[in-house]
């Protein structure tokens, strides 16, 4: 199962571009890599999806390198209501059980 | 278009009862995946039910069951329960048709076990 790293907190102002990097290393080669925005006593919502390279929506970018062991939310000029937990899965989408959500990173965003 | 509904919001229970939990999902949706929250172990994955059939289950103990409806309705049952069963429950449903698969997440069910 492809196990993902973030860091547990980061920090900004508003708006600033805030970005976020997840490490997975043992990703396959079937794997999607999927952002999740969570706030609390909410469930997770989906923000982007990709397989390699850049995507890019109305309110986030993500950067994929070749070897897709990393990737990168990237949140451009975040706001107060952008303070939440974000999570970065790594797997093929429709395969449930493999994934896994991990400890997530808690953005502050402050004044 | 509504989204996934779960009820009850709130829900207060004492060791060893039973308690079910129920999630309609997005109209058109077949898939409809559960998870546990807990702060310490974070979000985990306790099984997904797909056209009536169980299709993928996570690692917890038999307890925890489900199953799902022919409306794709489901409920998630967790029997004798323990302490360490409070969590924030929560339900996703996907169309689950094809490689760009989102997962569309409910408000949760907060359960206590006292």
């Amino acid at each position: 199962l492809a196990k993902t790293t973030q860091p547990i907190s980061m920090d900004s102002y508003e708006g600033q571009e805030v970005n976020i990097t997840c490490s997975h290393n043992n990703i396959a080669t079937n794997d999607y890599i999927t952002w999740y925005q969570q706030f609390p006593s909410q469930g997770p919502r989906f923000i982007i999806q990709g397989y390699k390279t850049k995507v890019t929506n109305e309110v986030a970018s993500l950067f994929i390198p070749a070897d897709r062991k990393s990737s990168t939310l990237s949140l451009p000029r975040v706001s107060l209501s952008d303070t939440a937990v974000y999570y970065c899965l790594v797997g093929y989408p429709t395969n449930t059980d493999k994934l896994i959500f991990g400890t997530g990173t808690r953005l502050q965003v402050f004044p | 278009k509504a989204g996934v509904t779960q009820t009850p919001r709130y829900l207060i229970k004492t060791r060893g009862q039973q308690v079910t939990l129920s999630c309609s999902p997005i109209s058109g949706h077949r898939s409809v995946s559960w998870y546990q929250q807990t702060p310490g172990q974070g979000l985990q994955f306790l099984f997904e039910y797909f056209s009536e059939t169980q299709r993928n289950k996570g690692n917890f103990p038999g307890r925890f069951s489900g199953r799902q409806f022919s409306n794709s309705r489901s409920e998630m049952n967790v029997s004798t329960l323990e302490l360490g069963d409070s969590a924030l429950y929560l339900c996703a449903s996907s169309a689950s048709t094809g490689s760009f698969e989102k997962l569309f997440f409910g408000s949760g069910t907060q359960l206590s076990v006292l």
